[in-house]
C-alpha cells in the first residue's frame, strides 16, 4: 500500500538556517502531495501541496517539489524562524490521505 | 470563518467510564475524518464520513469505539469502556471534498487521559 517516510526527528537549528526535512513516498497510482505544520497544542494545519511531477509548492518561506524520479518531497526553508517550531507531517493522498510519522524541529534563538 | 469545533479540549477518565467526544465540522464540508495522535503510533486513522454515511472504519481499534454522523453539523466518537491505552489526543477534521483531495481543516483536538 501508499507510505510515506519522513527522517526522524527531532530536527534542533540555530535561528536562520537552512532547513531540509527528507521524505520520500511509495504509491501505486500518481497521488498529490502535502506538507502539514503542527503547532504545540494545536491541529494539523496544511503547510504546501503539489498535484503532480515536478510541482512546486510554496507557503510562508517554505517549498518543496514534486519529484517522481526519486519519489521523494523534501520540505526546505532558506532562513528560519524562532515561530517555525513545531511538528512536520509529509503525506500523500491517492484514495486516502497517508501521513508520516512527522519530524519535530525546534530553533533555537 | 469558524474552524473545526472540538469539545471537550481535555478529558480526564477512570477506566470503564464512557466517553464522548464531538466534532463541529465547517460549514458547507461533506467528508469529516476522526483521527487519534500517539508518540507511539503516531497519527492513524480511526473513521471517514462522506455526506454523513461512514465510508471507511477500517481503523476503528475496536468494538469499544463507535463514530457518528446524525447531521452535517455533528459527528460523535464514543468509547466505551474506556481503557487506559485509549490514552491519546483525538483530532477531527472537515474537508470540501473527498480524502484523495487532501486538503484537511483540522481542529484544536480532545486530550483523553484515561486513568
Amino acid at each position: 500500500g501508499d507510505s510515506v517516510t519522513q527522517m526522524e526527528g527531532p530536527v534542533t537549528l540555530s535561528e536562520e538556517a537552512f532547513l531540509t526535512i527528507n521524505c520520500t513516498y511509495t504509491a501505486t497510482g500518481y497521488p498529490s502531495l502535502f506538507w502539514y505544520v503542527q503547532y504545540p497544542g494545536e491541529g494539523l494545519q496544511l503547510l504546501l501541496k503539489a498535484t503532480k511531477a515536478d510541482d512546486k509548492g510554496s507557503n510562508k518561506g517554505f517549498e518543496a517539489t514534486y519529484r517522481k524520479e526519486t519519489t521523494s518531497f523534501h520540505l526546505e526553508k532558506g532562513s528560519v524562524q524562532v515561530s517555525d517550531s513545531a511538528v512536520y507531517f509529509c503525506a500523500l493522498s491517492d484514495e486516502k490521505l497517508t501521513f508520516g510519522t512527522g519530524t519535530r524541529l525546534t530553533i533555537i534563538p | 470563518d469558524a474552524g473545526v469545533i472540538q469539545s471537550p479540549r481535555h478529558e480526564v477518565t477512570e477506566m470503564g467510564q464512557e466517553v464522548t467526544l464531538r466534532c463541529k465540522p465547517i460549514s458547507g464540508h461533506n467528508s469529516l475524518f476522526w483521527y487519534r495522535q500517539t508518540m507511539m503510533r503516531g497519527l492513524e486513522l480511526l473513521i471517514y464520513f462522506n455526506n454523513n454515511v461512514p465510508i471507511d472504519d477500517s481503523g476503528m481499534p475496536e468494538d469499544r469505539f463507535s463514530a457518528k454522523m446524525p447531521n452535517a453539523s455533528f459527528s460523535t466518537l464514543k468509547i466505551q469502556p474506556s481503557e487506559p491505552r485509549d490514552s491519546a489526543v483525538y483530532f477531527c477534521a472537515s474537508s470540501l471534498y473527498g480524502p484523495d483531495t487532501g486538503e484537511l481543516f483540522f481542529g484544536e483536538g480532545s486530550r483523553l487521559t484515561v486513568l
